[in-house]
């Protein structure tokens, strides 16, 4: 079957570093996506994984294990604005099965 | 930029009404698809397609119908609209089915 986990809430301080987990079981993976989604606002892509190891793209970096089916979000020097539910979603033959979204709450 | 608009915001409808939520994307994408969104189910797939004129079931298709007669063009139709219909809509656009997706502002529908 299909199972996309990862935590619901988290709480960070601004400027800090916080790691946001996706573990996942599919019979069809081609690929791990990323999303931002603030409140009342459409998904906005951040990343897309395809093959292990670490992809940055300036505050913000995904890396994928295959073996493991597990992936993480890390987003450095944290800013009021990056407070928003983040979507992991992964490939499965022909459509994308999302995680139902960890909710990322920065403090100043 | 790729940009996906969707005919409402807002929508308030009564139970047993036919709705029409129409999505459209300007980048000559192939791949689209309705998702609804609920807390603490995250998004799940309604319907897609992958060519005019072409449909295939999502995870949740019931009570629920699609068309697609313009590749830029993709509408959601709920035949007899129910409570637990009540829902954010959202639309997205791909040009492969393994690229990126584009999603649309969405559609907040409650139907009372």
């Amino acid at each position: 079957g299909q199972n996309i986990d990862q935590p619901t809430e988290m709480t960070a301080t601004e400027g800090a570093i916080v790691q946001i987990n996706c573990t996942y079981q599919t019979s069809g993976f081609n690929g791990l996506f990323w999303y931002q989604q603030h409140a009342g606002e459409a998904p906005t892509f951040l990343s897309y994984n395809v093959l292990d190891g670490l992809e940055e793209k300036g505050r913000f970096s995904s890396f994928l294990s295959r073996s493991k089916g597990y992936s993480y979000l890390l987003l450095k020097e944290l800013q009021m604005k990056d407070s928003a539910s983040y979507l992991c979603a992964v490939t499965d033959t022909d459509k994308l099965i999302f995680g139902t979204g960890t909710r990322l709450q920065v403090f100043p | 930029d790729v940009k996906v608009t969707q005919s409402s915001r807002y929508l308030v409808k009564r139970t047993g009404e036919k709705v029409f939520l129409e999505c459209v994307q300007d980048m000559d994408h192939e791949n689209m698809f309705w998702y609804r969104q609920d807390p603490g189910l995250g998004l799940r797939l309604i319907y897609f397609s992958y060519d005019v004129k072409m449909k295939e079931k999502g995870d949740i298709p019931e009570g629920y119908s699609v068309s697609r007669e313009k590749k830029e063009r993709f509408s959601l139709i709920l035949e007899s609209a129910s409570t637990n219909q009540t829902s954010m809509y959202l639309c997205a656009s791909s040009q492969n089915r393994e690229e990126t997706q584009y999603f649309g502002p969405g559609t907040r529908l409650l139907v009372l």
